[in-house]
């Protein structure tokens, strides 16, 4: 069966500081994936996608980029860390069917 | 503007209560999802309708998709205290994007 590893589930950074989270998913091949972000209990912006090795497309002009080094595995980045940058980060991958599967998240609160 | 609204925005009722929320574009698509998220967690897919004027039921939950495929409606009977969470629609668009709107946050009181 197919599982989403996303973390670390919380992380305090102060501004200025980098980021990166890593995704990585198992039991399937190619598949699509994604970053968004979701303001405290709102709907989901989302970041980057990804339909396969080093390709990615960004959907929001900001302070963040993405990379896809291997086929189930995505990276979200910034090298400075702006306030705006907190909220909850959601990674998923999706199927043929369109259907996405999330992982657990990660709550980032910039200080 | 958002390319799907959703409505209401928050919505607190009483165990045992039926409610409907909605979920509303002026495009239409070729599918549609239904998520449920809890605070700290990722969206759990529900269901997706693919088909104008299709209805689909999960145990309480009634989902249908509008005659246009533009709109679609989550309907609960006897709401419980575990339905409790964000409820959000999303679409597919060209490109492999998946679309998602502001949700509708649920509570269900005991």
């Amino acid at each position: 069966s197919q599982t989403i590893h996303q973390w670390p589930a919380t992380l305090v950074q102060p501004v200025g500081s980098p980021l990166s989270l890593e995704c990585t998913v198992e039991g399937t091949s190619n598949p699509n994936l994604y970053w968004y972000r979701q303001a405290a209990g709102r709907g989901l912006q989302l970041l980057f996608y990804s339909v396969g090795i080093g390709q990615i497309s960004s959907e929001v002009p900001q302070n963040l980029s993405a990379s896809r080094p291997q086929d189930r595995q995505f990276i979200l980045s910034s090298k400075k860390l702006l306030l705006s940058d907190s909220g909850f980060y959601l990674c998923a991958w999706s199927d043929k069917n369109e259907k996405l599967f999330f992982g657990s998240g990660t709550q980032l609160s910039v200080l | 503007t958002q390319l799907l609204e959703q409505s209401p925005q928050f919505l607190s009722i009483q165990e045992g209560e039926n409610l409907t929320v909605y979920c509303n574009s002026s495009s239409v698509f070729s599918s549609l999802q239904w998520y449920r998220q809890e605070p700290g967690e990722g969206p759990v897919l529900l269901v997706t309708v693919v088909t104008g004027g299709e209805v689909k039921k999960l145990k309480r939950l009634t989902f249908q998709f509008g005659d246009a495929r533009k709109d679609s409606s989550l309907h609960i009977t006897a709401a419980q205290p575990g339905d409790t969470g964000l409820y959000l629609c999303a679409v597919p668009l060209n490109n492999n994007d998946m679309r998602f709107g502001a949700g509708t946050r649920l509570t269900v009181k005991p």
